[in-house]
């Protein structure tokens, strides 16, 4: 059974910084690009941040580059995203997800965890 | 970026019913790259279609997917008690990849 567990999501003040992980389980990991999605509350879906199977390529949406680096080790079958510079916006559940790569920038998820959630205030 | 809007908002419906749901592109998809994911609270969102009309592995043939260029469809021949959730699309045809707000299916 495939399984994604995510965690490390806490509450945190603007200007902070964090470490989510995401462990998996059930299928080769390493045979996989993973991604990071976000939900904000009542608000919709928005990918994060992607990288490849083997870690050598990374990608980023607008609104956290410069600020977050995603990451992986495929010998513990974990995904990481180091956030720092956090602000009010990045308060959202976070999702890590299988990715399938149809081209540079262009994916869909096959099997995501369930999420581990991310409050950024004062 | 592509922006994709879902209509109805929420959609209330009986077990056994059809529901038909839309997704809007504010340009055309490319190669028809557009996703549906289920989503219930709590749980993972899992996916359902893609290529806009092949279903993932292990979704229901009662869920299936149509459309091109800018107009999408997702419909659910008859509804499961397990189908009652929010419904999203999401276009992988230019990048950056971005999602629908998202179609509420309710149990009226």
């Amino acid at each position: 059974e495939v399984q994604l567990l995510e965690s490390g999501g806490d509450f945190v003040q603007p200007g902070g910084s964090l470490r989510l992980s995401c462990a998996v389980s059930g299928f080769s990991f390493l045979s996989y690009a993973m991604s990071w999605v976000r939900q904000a509350p009542g608000k919709g879906l928005e990918w994060v941040s992607a990288i490849s199977d083997s870690g050598a390529a990374t990608r980023y949406a607008d609104s956290v580059k410069g600020r977050f680096t995603i990451s992986r080790d495929n010998s513990k079958n974990t995904l990481y995203l180091e956030m720092n510079s956090l602000r009010g916006e990045d308060t959202a559940l976070y999702h890590c997800a299988t990715t399938a790569v149809i081209s540079t920038g262009m994916y869909y998820f096959h099997y995501w965890g369930q999420g581990t959630l991310v409050t950024v205030s004062s | 970026e592509i922006v994709l809007t879902q209509s109805p908002g929420t959609l209330s419906l009986s077990p056994g019913e059809r529901a038909t749901l839309s997704c809007r592109a504010s340009q055309s998809v490319s190669s028809s790259y557009l996703a549906w994911y289920q989503h219930k609270p709590g749980q993972a969102p899992r996916l359902l279609m893609y290529g806009a009309s092949s279903r993932a592995t292990g979704t229901p043939d009662r869920f299936s997917g149509s459309g091109s260029g800018t107009d999408f469809t997702l419909t659910i021949s008859r509804l499961e008690p397990e189908d009652f959730a929010v419904y999203y699309c999401q276009q992988y045809g230019t990048s950056p990849v971005t999602f629908g707000g998202g179609t509420k299916v309710e149990i009226k």
